[in-house]
């Protein structure tokens, strides 16, 4: 069974900082693996996918990085901006599954 | 021009009622799902439909009842609604079931349902 962890559960970075989160995964043999952005009492935005057969996305600001072999995936926030403010979400699908597993998330504050 | 909206977006109701919420996807994916976030911000996923066929149900009580109409709607009833289902619901859609497609999944902004 697929388990997913986020670490750490809360950040507080100053702005400007670059900052990593990180998200793991128990089994490897996963289809694709995909980060989220939930702001307080709103709704998840996709921010990006990552195929199982990438080891990397980038949009905008934001670089996600997948190593299979080790279950971990990064997101990379580069400059980071008040507006980055937000919990942050990676979730897996496995080859067997048929839906995403989530990670808890992690709580990022970016005080300006 | 929303691509998956959900109704209500808040919920309040007592225990007992009956109640229902509404998800709709305009983005021609094949599958939908039900996800619920409870107090400590987990989401687990309830059901999944592929095609308007239920493929998951994951262990969620009887009360919680799914119907799919056609590819684009999946509408979540529940019965004799508790204190415990006080949650937020959303519904999801995905281009297929197997891949998530390209795109992965896209999310509704959710249902706040409060029992008391």
């Amino acid at each position: 069974k697929q388990e997913v962890t986020q670490i750490p559960a809360a950040l507080s970075v100053p702005e400007g900082e670059n900052l990593v989160l990180n998200c793991s995964f128990t089994d490897s043999a996963i289809y694709n693996l995909q980060w989220f952005r939930q702001d307080p009492g709103k709704g998840l935005t996709s921010l990006l996918l990552i195929q199982s057969s990438q080891r990397e996305q980038t949009s905008g600001r934001l670089n996600a990085s997948l190593d299979k072999s080790s279950g971990r995936s990064t997101l990379y926030i580069a400059a980071s901006q008040p507006g980055d403010s937000a919990t942050y979400l990676c979730a897996v699908r496995s080859n067997y599954g048929q839906n995403f597993v989530f990670g808890p998330g992690t709580r990022l504050s970016v005080l300006p | 021009d929303t691509a998956v909206s959900q109704t209500p977006k808040y919920l309040v109701t007592q225990m007992g009622n009956d109640k229902s919420i509404k998800c709709e996807q305009n983005l021609g994916h094949d599958t939908m799902y039900w996800y619920k976030q409870d107090s400590k911000k987990f989401l687990k996923i309830m059901f999944s439909y592929n095609n308007k066929e239920l493929i998951i149900n994951e262990t969620v009580p009887n009360r919680f009842s799914p119907k799919s109409p056609d590819k684009a709607h999946l509408n979540l009833h529940i019965n004799s609604l508790e204190l415990g289902d006080s949650a937020v619901y959303f519904c999801a859609s995905s281009q297929d079931l197997w891949t998530g497609g390209i795109y992965g999944y896209t999310f509704g902004s959710g249902t706040r349902l409060t029992v008391v």
